[in-house]
């Protein structure tokens, strides 16, 4: 099983839509969690970072954590064009963070 | 802030050089930078991870010969691509960790290497 697990994709969603991009992953010890950006050609970059379950929000992303069914989950409001990437879900621990391989959303305008 | 720089940003060399990449923490001290490859479509690779003062940790699989890392101060580790060829050709992308937050990571923008 892998650590972190998120599904490929490409997700599509119609611009304005909420678009819900989930992740799970396999070790109950895991603390902390991130979801990154990457764009096509480009480098990840962080969005948010969530460590309690329960939902945080930063301007249209809300991250949610679910530590007993072992999932976190990326919510983009009133997605655009621009949020089109792969978004890359993580986990730390004692090791450096593991990623899952990513889900590519498309933002159909 | 949290700022990583990444010099060059692309490199082409011919087959049998060396290349270097620096990684650097341009508004932060940095305990630990990690160094990831990304083939086109694909996931990001770990190679190894480096601290200050120390040797850098190599995932398995990831020749410490071919890949030498330094990492001489908190702000700055650089990589060097040993006897590049053709199959080294990636998307090179460090991270670096603040020392006041050690599990977020902060990716300089990557160095494309092409090896003729």
């Amino acid at each position: 099983q892998k650590e972190v697990e998120q599904n490929s994709g490409p997700l599509s969603v119609p611009e304005g839509a909420i678009a819900s991009l989930n992740c799970t992953y396999s070790d109950r010890g895991s603390q902390s969690f991130f979801w990154y950006r990457q764009y096509s050609g480009k480098s990840p970059e962080l969005i948010m970072s969530i460590y309690s379950n329960g939902d945080k929000e930063d301007g249209r992303f809300t991250a949610q954590l679910n530590k007993a069914s072992q999932y976190v989950s990326l919510l983009i409001r009133d997605s655009q064009p621009s949020d089109s990437a792969t978004y890359l879900c993580a986990r730390a621990g004692n090791t450096p963070l593991v990623f899952g391989k990513g889900t590519r959303l498309s933002v159909i305008a | 802030g949290a700022v990583v720089s990444q010099h060059p940003s692309w490199v082409i060399c011919k087959s049998g050089t060396s290349v270097k990449i620096e990684c650097r923490s341009l508004d932060f001290q940095a305990t630990t930078m990690f160094w990831y490859r990304q083939f086109p479509k694909q996931s990001l690779m770990l190679m190894a991870t480096s601290n200050e003062g120390s040797k850098a940790t190599y995932e398995q699989g990831v020749e410490k010969d071919k890949f030498l890392i330094n990492h001489a101060s908190l702000t700055l580790s650089t990589l060097t691509v040993t006897s590049a060829h053709p199959e080294d050709s990636s998307f090179y992308i460090c991270s670096a960790t603040p020392a006041r937050d050690s599990e977020t990571q902060y990716f300089g923008p990557g160095t494309r290497l092409l090896v003729l």
